[in-house]
């Protein structure tokens, strides 16, 4: 079935270091990919999405490309702050629709010390 | 995006007893999903629902456990029933998106004595 994998965390880094979040996903056919955020304390918020290969998602310095081949969308940014510090699921919705459910990874923790 | 609100925040049960969380979104939606995070875990969806229709349950997940309601196009609830101390976690409610994406409540704390 559908599924996706994360890097494990906790992932710590000092503020201003350049972030990458691995995320490889299984899925037939061609589904769309999302990064969600969670910070303490609250519910998941949608960082960035893409709906078809090569498509690349951005958002508040974030980024992550849909690449087919590798059948992959790492998370990246190039200079981390404290208020980074959350923990952050690589999800995908098999039908391309919001109709449908989402299958999220494992999710990834990250903390972003001064 | 849609806002959604849930209540209770957060509640602290006793075992064998219930709690029913309410789910309330500021638009006409018409699928709404219900799904739990376990501590330290990721999202699984325990159940789908439409208004005017019985919520179609994942596997793992009963209607006697979960049972669902869905009267109007912006609210829903869930009920955990007969609670024991592997109930708890954070219960979150979604609606679907204009897009692919779906949007997030601020989820419901439970922690079952």
């Amino acid at each position: 079935g559908d599924s996706v994998t994360q890097m494990e965390g906790p992932v710590t880094l000092s503020e201003e270091a350049f972030l990458t979040i691995n995320c490889t996903y299984t899925a037939t056919g061609y589904p769309s990919l999302f990064w969600y955020v969670q910070y303490p304390g609250e519910g998941l918020q949608l960082l960035l999405k893409a709906t078809k290969a090569d498509d690349k998602g951005s958002n508040k310095g974030f980024e992550a490309t849909y690449r087919k081949e590798t059948t992959s969308f790492h998370l990246e940014k190039g200079s981390v702050q404290v208020s980074d510090s959350a923990v952050y699921f690589c999800a995908l919705s098999p039908q391309k629709t919001s109709y449908d459910k989402v299958i999220f990874g494992p999710g990834t923790s990250l903390s972003v010390i001064p | 995006s849609a806002v959604i609100s849930q209540k209770p925040s957060r509640d602290i049960c006793q075992r064998g007893t219930s709690l029913t969380i309410q789910c309330q979104v500021d638009s006409q939606v018409t699928m709404m999903f219900w799904y739990r995070q376990q501590p330290g875990q990721s999202l699984t969806l325990i159940a789908t629902a439409n208004q005017g229709s019985e919520a179609t349950y994942e596997s793992g997940f009963v209607i006697d456990k979960f049972p669902i309601s869905r009267p109007n196009l912006t609210f829903s609830t869930l009920t955990v029933s007969n609670m024991s101390p592997e109930d708890s976690s954070i219960y979150l409610c979604s609606v679907a998106g204009s897009g692919e994406e779906q949007y997030f409540g601020p989820g419901t704390r439970l922690t079952v004595t």
